[in-house]
């Protein structure tokens, strides 16, 4: 159990909507991290946030899109879905200079 | 894009066997970390290993690192049923901490 909690934990979306994801980090982490894992693949970094703003971003297009909150949670907002969005998404929460990352248990998203 | 390759894709053994998976990398690295997952959920930390660090032990899983050929591996001794899970290997470089996975090893112990 590493304190770091993920809602919703299934989400089933039709192509074209919109999606919000939400992490709650582990308490005194404040640096947050989003993760997208395609079914049987490794996961793929999204972005990372550090005092609310964005501090490195991966292979992934403006659609996708985060916040990070004043107590450390974290959204990850992904616009116009599209059918390749289908996957785990992962929150991993850490102390900022810590290489060691704690994650949720993940988001499953299907989009249709 | 995955940094890291692992190797085998999938292992099978018995319980009590040793389990060995293989990780390959490209480019320069930090440190180098491997998780596990089970059932496609969150990911847990096991080992990190920085990269002027050649070996590391805890518990029963020791971690070889050799800079040189881009390549680490992950020893489980006297594996157990409870084993059975994805391990991935994932690499750190650069400023901030952005790990990069390979597509893991499928691990399955059987009693």
């Amino acid at each position: 159990e590493t304190g770091v909690t993920q809602s919703p934990t299934h989400l089933i979306k039709t192509r074209g909507q919109q999606v919000t994801l939400r992490c709650s980090s582990q308490s005194g982490h404040n640096t947050v991290s989003w993760y997208q894992q395609a079914l049987g693949q490794g996961p793929q970094f999204i972005f990372q946030y550090y005092r609310e703003e964005e501090n490195g971003r991966g292979n992934f297009p403006p659609r996708f899109s985060g916040l990070q909150f004043p107590n450390y949670s974290s959204e990850l907002n992904v616009n116009a879905l599209e059918l390749d969005d289908s996957a785990l998404y992962l929150c991993a929460s850490s102390l900022w200079g810590n290489e060691k990352l704690f994650f949720g248990s993940g988001t499953q998203l299907s989009v249709l | 894009s995955q940094q890291g390759e692992e190797d085998p894709q999938a292992l099978s053994i018995q319980e009590g066997e040793n389990a060995t998976m293989n990780c390959s990398y490209k480019t320069s690295i930090n440190n180098l970390q491997w998780y596990r997952q089970n059932s496609g959920r969150g990911l847990v930390h096991l080992i990190l290993i920085r990269s002027n660090e050649r070996e590391k032990h805890s518990g029963r899983l020791r971690v070889t690192l050799d800079t040189s050929k881009k390549s680490s591996s992950l020893l489980i001794t006297a594996s157990r049923a409870a084993d059975t899970a994805s391990y991935f290997c994932a690499t750190v470089s650069g400023g901030y901490n952005k790990l990069i996975f390979g597509a893991g090893t499928r691990l399955a112990v059987h009693p």
